[in-house]
């Protein structure tokens, strides 16, 4: 059980273009989604907390225009990277928090931007 | 402040020897939550232990245990029997609160395990 989808898992655009990342948990509601970005040989990188119904919450220095995170219903958050840029690129990774204790977050595998 | 200090940037260790990654971690909170979890190269986040605040016990799952020393603030993870494809990334979180409003990584260490 549960078990976070992400897709696309890689995905190359044009520089200019936006770019919409699914991140889905496949078995159990997910009221609390979360947003990471991972630079090579880095830590997880908190972009923002994303709630069911509600404005996702975005971490200092993310920029909300650029990175609209949209979390419709229990299973599905998406992040739309808009006007991408080469800075852009990154490893990004979404997870949903547990139900119940211990509230453990569970990881999407990951999506590859590459913005050209 | 760091709140996740993992101070091994990288780690070697011999196939089925054993070998223990350091987390210490900062938090004012009686009520906490540590957690470690595997990042191979290809990417997805695997959970493998976790150690709450108010568990006496030491965690152990497999060939996972976890060494908490409380007073010390430190939540080392030890794996016994080191395999091959125990070689990734490896990363200590910490959850504050109590239902996991706050939760963040440390900087990961690198272990590589040798034939």
């Amino acid at each position: 059980g549960a078990v976070v989808s992400q897709h696309p898992s890689w995905v190359i655009c044009k520089s200019g273009t936006s770019v919409k990342i699914e991140c889905r948990s496949l078995d159990f509601q997910a009221t609390t989604m979360f947003w990471y970005r991972q630079f090579p040989k880095q830590s997880l990188m908190l972009m923002a907390t994303s709630n069911e119904g509600s404005k996702a919450t975005y971490e200092q220095g993310v920029e909300k225009d650029k990175f609209l995170i949209n979390h419709a219903s229990l299973t599905l958050s998406t992040l739309t990277v808009t006007s991408a840029h080469p800075e852009d690129s990154s490893f990004y990774i979404c997870s949903a928090r547990g139900q119940g204790y211990p509230y453990e977050q569970y990881f999407g595998p990951g999506t590859r931007l590459t913005v050209t | 402040a760091q709140k996740i200090t993992q101070t091994q940037p990288g780690m070697f260790v011999q196939e089925k020897e054993a070998v223990t990654l350091d987390c210490t971690y900062d938090t004012s909170d009686q009520s906490y939550g540590l957690f470690w979890y595997k990042q191979p190269s290809s990417g997805e986040m695997i959970f493998l232990i976790y150690q709450g605040s108010y568990d006496e016990q030491n965690a152990t799952e497999g060939r996972y245990s976890l060494n908490f020393q409380k007073a010390r603030k430190s939540a080392n993870l030890v794996i016994s029997a080191s395999q091959l494809g125990d070689s990734a990334m490896y990363f200590c979180a910490m959850r504050e609160g109590n239902y996991g409003q706050n939760f963040v990584f440390g900087p990961g260490t690198r272990l590589s395990v040798l034939p």
